[in-house]
């Protein structure tokens, strides 16, 4: 079975860090893109960053640039996001998903349980 | 960036009754990177329809996706209890924005 499953997420002061993982499982980790989604209560979805498979490019929205960073272990089938310089507007639900594809069409699919940030003091 | 603008904001309906989801795109899209998504409270996002037109594994027939250019659309044949939820379609042009979302609520 394919699965994304998030761990990581927790309560953390503003200007604080955390680190999220994503373990994948049942495909081929290293071959495929991988992304980090939020969505902070009662809204929508917003895409935050996306890592190709060798770990060698890497993209962020904007509203993380320079405070998030994210990375993969292809030996160990994991995804990372570590986040710095929190902010209270970080708040959300972290979801990791593999970004799926053929025929030159992609999509996201599977998409992880997600993972619960808080920022507050 | 790329803009999704979904409408309506909330579709009220009875089970039963069709569902039209609108996506439109401040440009041009490839249909190829086009997508739906359904989402449930407390759950993660599940796949409906990809390159704007495509079913995704295990999704029933009442569900359908056409459109392109910037107009798409996500087709809700005749609704069951188990579709009354919140639908997002998704961009892969340019970055990887979604729309912000129609909730399709019970009536």
């Amino acid at each position: 079975e394919v699965q994304l499953v998030e761990s990581g997420g927790g309560l953390v002061q503003p200007g604080g860090s955390l680190r999220l993982s994503c373990a994948a499982s049942g495909f081929a980790f290293n071959s495929y893109w991988m992304h980090w989604a939020r969505q902070a209560p009662g809204t929508g979805l917003v895409w935050v960053s996306r890592i190709d498979p060798d770990a060698s490019k890497t993209w962020y929205a904007d509203s993380v640039k320079g405070r998030f960073t994210i990375s993969r272990d292809n030996a160990k089938n994991t995804l990372y996001l570590q986040m710095n310089a929190l902010r209270v507007e970080d708040t959300a639900v972290y979801f990791c998903a593999r970004e799926a594809y053929a025929q030159g069409q992609r999509w996201f699919d599977p998409w992880g349980q997600g993972t619960l940030v808080t920022v507050s003091s | 960036e790329i803009v999704l603008t979904q409408s309506p904001g909330t579709l009220s309906l009875s089970p039963g009754e069709g569902a039209t989801l609108s996506c439109r795109a401040s440009q041009s899209l490839n249909i190829s990177y086009l997508a739906w998504y359904q989402q449930k409270p407390g759950q993660p996002p599940r796949l409906l329809v990809y390159g704007a037109s495509r079913r995704a594994t295990g999704i029933p027939d009442r569900f359908s996706g056409s459109g392109s250019g910037t107009d798409f659309t996500l087709t809700i044949s005749r609704l069951e209890p188990e579709d009354f939820a919140v639908y997002y379609c998704q961009q892969f042009n340019n970055s990887w924005t979604f729309g912000q979302g129609t909730k399709v609520d019970i009536k």
